[in-house]
């Protein structure tokens, strides 16, 4: 069973590029999320899709966008890309049921370098 | 607003011995969830073990448990019989139950396992 995979796993790119991150979530999973970890933080939530539908969204400005297709898997966008932008992205996934203790899955990031 | 604040930089233990990993967390939901995950160098966040917070008992997942004093709102987790796989940056995180799947991270803590 495929857990939750991402591409690429590294990616490097000039300021005012635009960036697209690729999110297969795991078997079954029907929701995913996307985090933002800089160096040395925790990861900060960007935002949530669910049903083609972006749910619920963290304190990010509408440089960060998203996607999610039929089959649950998602892309995350990033505009005008900054030096600030620089960090590892991650994807998780899960299967909605706000009655559960509804465990995220992660997969292993892309690292985005802006110069 | 949630707030998971983790004071431990770093950790060192060594090998065979149990190690306590601090976490408190600011909340005001009355029903919300805790979770540890361990995050090796790969990248990929790994989920090790969950507290609800009306559940009597704390959890046990294997040589991980969760020390989870609510009135201290503090939820730390233990590793006993530590092995050297177990040297990773630890994430303490929170979610609001009533809600969707969005977790809040702490900075994280570097255990480092000698052997």
């Amino acid at each position: 069973d495929a857990g939750v995979t991402q591409s690429p796993t590294h990616l490097i790119k000039t300021r005012g590029q635009q960036v697209t991150l690729r999110c297969s979530p795991k078997s079954g999973h029907d929701t995913v999320s996307w985090y933002q970890q800089a160096l040395g933080q925790g990861p900060q939530f960007i935002f949530q899709y669910y049903e083609e539908e972006e749910r619920q969204r963290g304190n990010f400005p509408d440089r960060f966008s998203g996607h999610q297709f039929p089959n649950y898997s998602s892309e995350l966008n990033v505009n005008a890309l900054l030096l600030g932008d620089s960090a590892l992205y991650l994807c998780a996934s899960s299967f909605t049921d706000p009655a559960t203790n509804e465990k995220l899955f992660f997969g292993s990031g892309t690292q985005l370098s802006v110069l | 607003a949630q707030k998971i604040t983790q004071t431990q930089p770093g950790m060192f233990v060594q090998e065979k011995e149990a190690v306590t990993l601090d976490c408190t967390y600011d909340t005001s939901d009355p029903s919300y969830g805790l979770f540890w995950y361990k995050q090796p160098s790969s990248g990929e966040m790994i989920f090790l073990i969950y507290q609800g917070s009306y559940d009597q008992q704390n959890a046990t997942e294997g040589r991980y448990s969760l020390n989870f004093q609510k009135a201290r709102k503090s939820a730390n987790l233990v590793i006993s019989a530590s092995q050297l796989g177990d040297s990773a940056m630890y994430f303490c995180a929170m979610r609001d139950l009533s809600g969707y799947s969005t977790l809040t991270f702490g900075k994280g803590t570097m255990l480092l396992v000698s052997p």
